[in-house]
């Protein structure tokens, strides 16, 4: 099976931390995101990864910057945490970049609970 | 502008009631839709896909979905809930071709009675 695995269910930070969250798949997977879950506002995306890197801005990349210097590894930065980044931060993994080759699926981890005081 | 819309936040039914959740999206061509559920501190697992081809789709845990093109949606279906089906459910799209970007819909909490 799939696995992707985020360091840190639970985090608490403090306005203008440095904060890093980390993420790691196990299935050779070319493609990596990071997602925000806000209720209300479903997931978006914050920046995605097609190969060791290489990153491309998602719809929300403002505050937020990411590494990916091996392929299982992808991690999220917030240079300085703000209180409007507390949030639950998803990642995930998908196989190949392109859905016509009938793929598509994204794995997800179990999430980042984030909160900046 | 591309959107995904789940009209319904939260929905309640019985155990044993059957069970739809509404999907509509807006977009210049069929997209790639998909249904996935996040069941309480989990991730999301994918439940189902439209690619092309028969428009009812199968997923797992006895879920089904219909694409229908005359009116943008993508429902969720499943004709007897479990308990165990409480979870939240989002619709998401993503647009032909090259992308492999999804957009995710706000989500529909799926509450059940025992």
């Amino acid at each position: 099976d799939v696995k992707v695995t985020q360091s840190s269910r639970y985090l608490v930070k403090r306005t203008g931390e440095k904060v890093f969250l980390e993420c790691v798949q196990d299935m050779d997977h070319e493609n990596m995101f990071w997602y925000r879950q806000d209720p209300g506002l479903g997931l978006r995306l914050i920046y995605f990864s097609y190969d060791v890197k290489m990153k491309e801005k998602g719809d929300i990349p403002e505050g937020y910057s990411v590494s990916r210097e091996k392929k299982e590894r992808f991690s999220l930065i917030l240079e300085s945490a703000s209180t409007n980044q507390t949030s639950m931060y998803l990642c995930a993994s998908s196989l190949d970049r392109s859905y016509d080759a009938n793929t598509g699926e994204l794995f997800f981890g179990e999430g980042s609970r984030l909160t900046v005081l | 502008a591309q959107s995904v819309t789940q009209p319904d936040i939260h929905i309640t039914v019985s155990e044993g009631a059957s069970l739809e959740l509404r999907c509509n999206y807006s977009y210049g061509a069929t997209p790639y839709l998909f249904w996935y559920v996040q069941s309480p501190g989990q991730g999301l697992q994918l439940l189902l896909k439209y690619f092309s081809g028969d428009t009812l789709v199968q997923g797992i845990k006895g879920f089904e979905a219909e694409f229908k093109r005359s009116q943008s949606s993508f429902n969720l279906r499943k004709p007897s809930v479990h308990w165990s089906d409480a979870a939240e459910y989002f619709c998401a799209v993503a647009p032909r071709g090259s992308s492999y970007k999804l957009i995710f819909g706000s989500g529909t909490r799926l509450l059940v009675r025992p």
